[in-house]
């Protein structure tokens, strides 16, 4: 298995301009994640996904914050539009239930400049 | 409070030495706890699970559990300059079912 893959990995992008992170969970896995990482606030739980419906987005920061999960293979996270404070690593996660540990993916970072 | 506490280090210890990470939880109801390894720049990486009270051992790593105390711990025994990493306590909260990181502790092996 090729594991959970995210793109792009690296994004740099001026401030107001719209941000889309892609991520394929592993086969099989019902429950995909998104979380941030930063030095200052560590990881948070943005949003998760049970069976492609949304179950928990309160970890969303606010409404220029959007995820989709279409289908079982794809979630995408938008931001529109960005602002430099979200810059940050984006990690989506994935897991087949909760008593196992979540698989991450190689997480993309973002710049907003 | 926070959901998840460690002490963020960072830890120094010998090569050859025993390190010792711990973690206390808020949510008495929590049944699962992982460890997870994250070297700089990468993603983390699962090393341990535990749902028990006790020990459990993999290796050179031992994970204990003392649901009562609400505490969880990690030993690393023979420590290695590639175990130098950041070390995150997750938390499965019993509430929301999601798991919650700690903000990790950051292990320095000296050779």
């Amino acid at each position: 298995d090729a594991g959970v893959i995210q793109s792009p990995r690296h994004e740099v992008t001026e401030m107001g301009q719209e941000v889309t992170l892609r991520c394929k969970p592993i086969s099989g896995h019902d429950y995909l994640f998104w979380y941030r990482q930063t030095m200052m606030r560590g990881l948070e739980l943005l949003i998760y996904f049970n069976n492609n419906v949304p179950i928990d987005d309160s970890g969303m920061p606010e409404d220029r914050f959007s995820a989709k999960m279409p289908n079982a293979s794809f979630s995408t996270l938008k931001i529109q539009p960005s602002e430099p404070r979200d810059s940050a690593v984006y990690f989506c996660a994935s897991t087949p239930g909760w008593s196992s540990g979540y698989t991450f993916g190689s997480g993309t970072r973002l710049t907003v400049v | 409070q926070k959901e998840v506490e460690q002490n963020s280090g960072p830890l120094s210890v010998p090569e050859g030495a025993i390190a010792s990470l711990n973690c206390t939880y808020s949510d008495r109801g929590s049944q699962s706890f992982f460890w997870y390894r994250q070297y700089s720049g990468k993603s983390p990486e699962l090393i341990m699970f535990i749902y028990s009270n006790g020990d459990k051992e993999d290796g050179r790593f031992t994970a204990q559990l003392n649901k009562a105390s609400q505490y969880v711990s990690l030993l690393i025994r023979d420590s290695q300059p590639s175990d130098s990493a950041t070390y995150l306590c997750a938390v499965n909260m019993e509430y929301g079912n999601k798991l919650v990181f700690g903000a990790g502790t950051i292990l320095r092996v000296k050779s």
